[in-house]
């Protein structure tokens, strides 16, 4: 079976400090890898996506990949209250339908 | 484009009740999905249609769950009867037709409560 597991959390970090999240996934097939952001009430809304292993950087955010090591993170940089919401994390396989973990609930506070 | 557009917002209904859910898709995305997010379970995968064809409904929890994609623009989901433990938010999510491994653009959700 098929795992993505994530720290629940919730990760409390200062306003301007980086947080990072961490993701890990038992399918060494693994292709495709999603990072989504959801506020609380809200439908999950595609933030990141990286396919091959090291660093892609989007503004403050860094997606990380090492599928040696199956792991896959994301680092937000210069955090805000803003950015306060739960990260899901979703990886896809051969079957090109990403499973999803729990998710990581990340507080910014000011 | 209006994104993912689902119907309706929330949905308060007796047990028993006959409930359905509506999804009108991105125009052009042929792969669509229908979630279900609780606390317990977080978001699970009930099923999935491609060119409006269902493929995997492995993650239909019982019979009670249907669900149907009669043309591109538009699908069901229909608990029947429905019971207090489908409470939770249903999400439909479709994807583009070039690249389904691009991630998914969710719509807004369905909550219900079954009372």
């Amino acid at each position: 079976q098929k795992e993505v597991e994530q720290n629940s959390g919730p990760l409390s970090v200062p306003e301007g400090a980086i947080a990072s999240l961490n993701c890990t996934y038992s399918d060494r097939g693994s292709q495709s890898f999603f990072w989504y952001r959801q506020y609380s009430g809200k439908s999950p809304e595609l933030i990141m996506s990286i396919y091959s292993n090291g660093d892609k950087e989007d503004g403050r955010f860094t997606a990380q990949l090492n599928k040696a090591s199956q792991y896959v993170s994301l680092l937000i940089r210069d955090s805000q209250p803003s950015d306060s919401a739960t990260y899901l994390c979703a990886v896809n396989g051969g079957s090109y339908i990403p499973t999803f973990g729990r998710g990581t609930s990340l507080i910014v506070h000011p | 484009d209006a994104g993912v557009i689902q119907s309706p917002r929330h949905e308060v209904t007796e047990m028993g009740q006959e409930v359905t859910l509506r999804c009108k898709p991105i125009s052009g995305h042929d792969y669509l999905f229908w979630y279900r997010q609780t606390m317990m379970r977080g978001l699970e995968l009930l099923i999935y249609f491609n060119n409006n064809v269902p493929i995997d409904d492995s993650g239909m929890p019982e019979d009670r769950f249907s669900a149907k994609m009669p043309n591109a623009s538009f699908s069901t989901l229909k608990i029947q009867p429905s019971e207090p433990r489908d409470s939770a938010v249903y999400f439909c999510a479709s994807s583009s037709p070039n690249h389904p491994l691009y991630g998914y653009t969710f719509g807004s959700g369905t909550r219900l409560t079954v009372v």
